[in-house]
């Protein structure tokens, strides 16, 4: 059962432009988002991440948005630079349920690749 | 500030055996919580650790174990190793009240079961 799905296993896009990775859900306890960037031998680093209560997250190149309806997120990055290239994961924790707790689900990633 | 570390960085143990994961979390964070990641996947939750007990688990057969010691250090321990438990162990971090906050990351452990 995979409540957290990002169907593009992979991203290429020209240094400069924008890259749009996207992220589903389906578990409607969720209620926090994190975007977590992972370059080969290295643990995931957090990017950024929104709340449930918002619809839209945005920290310098990185902007989060979300669709609670359609349990929809994208994650956007203006302009795309050579050194973004990895792999990119969503995740989604339910914070606010005591019992599901705050571990994260993550999606099975993206991998973008910025070409110069 | 040291991050979240672990140790070894790299194992390699043989089918049957037994393998034992540390971690040490962020400065001033108090809850551990260990991830599997194999091959082409996201990290899957195996289970938290808070005041050294578990708190929350994963779907993880028993043969899945840890520890959290007073000094919020903690450890993994898999029983009787499988071909399918080769992958990168991943320990996280966060302060347990603070809630919608990121978990910080290790660099990982490597296991590779032979």
């Amino acid at each position: 059962d995979q409540q957290v799905k990002q169907n593009s296993p992979s991203l290429s896009v020209q240094e400069g432009r924008i890259s749009i990775l996207n992220c589903d859900y389906t578990n409607s306890m969720f209620d926090y988002f994190l975007w977590y960037k992972k370059y080969p031998a290295e643990g995931p680093t957090f990017l950024i991440s929104i709340s449930s209560i918002k619809d839209k997250n945005e920290d310098g190149r990185f902007t989060v948005f979300l669709n609670k309806s359609a349990k929809h997120l994208s994650l956007h990055i203006v302009p795309s630079q050579p050194g973004d290239s990895a792999v990119y994961f969503c995740a989604a924790s339910a914070d606010g349920n005591m019992e599901y707790g705050n571990k994260l689900v993550f999606g099975a990633g993206t991998i973008l690749r910025v070409k110069s | 500030d040291a991050g979240v570390t672990q140790s070894p960085t790299h194992l390699i143990k043989t089918r049957g055996q037994q393998v034992t994961l540390r971690c040490s979390p962020k400065s001033g964070h108090d809850t551990v919580s260990w991830y599997q990641q194999a091959l082409g996947q996201g990290p899957q939750f195996i289970f938290q650790y808070y005041e050294e007990e578990e708190r929350q688990r994963g779907n993880f057969p028993d043969r899945f174990s840890g520890h959290q010691f007073p000094n919020y250090s903690s450890e993994l321990n898999v029983n009787a190793l499988l071909l399918g438990d080769s992958a990168l162990y991943l320990c996280a971090s966060t302060i347990i009240q603070n809630l919608n906050t990121e978990a910080f990351f290790g660099q990982g452990t490597r296991l590779t079961v032979v």
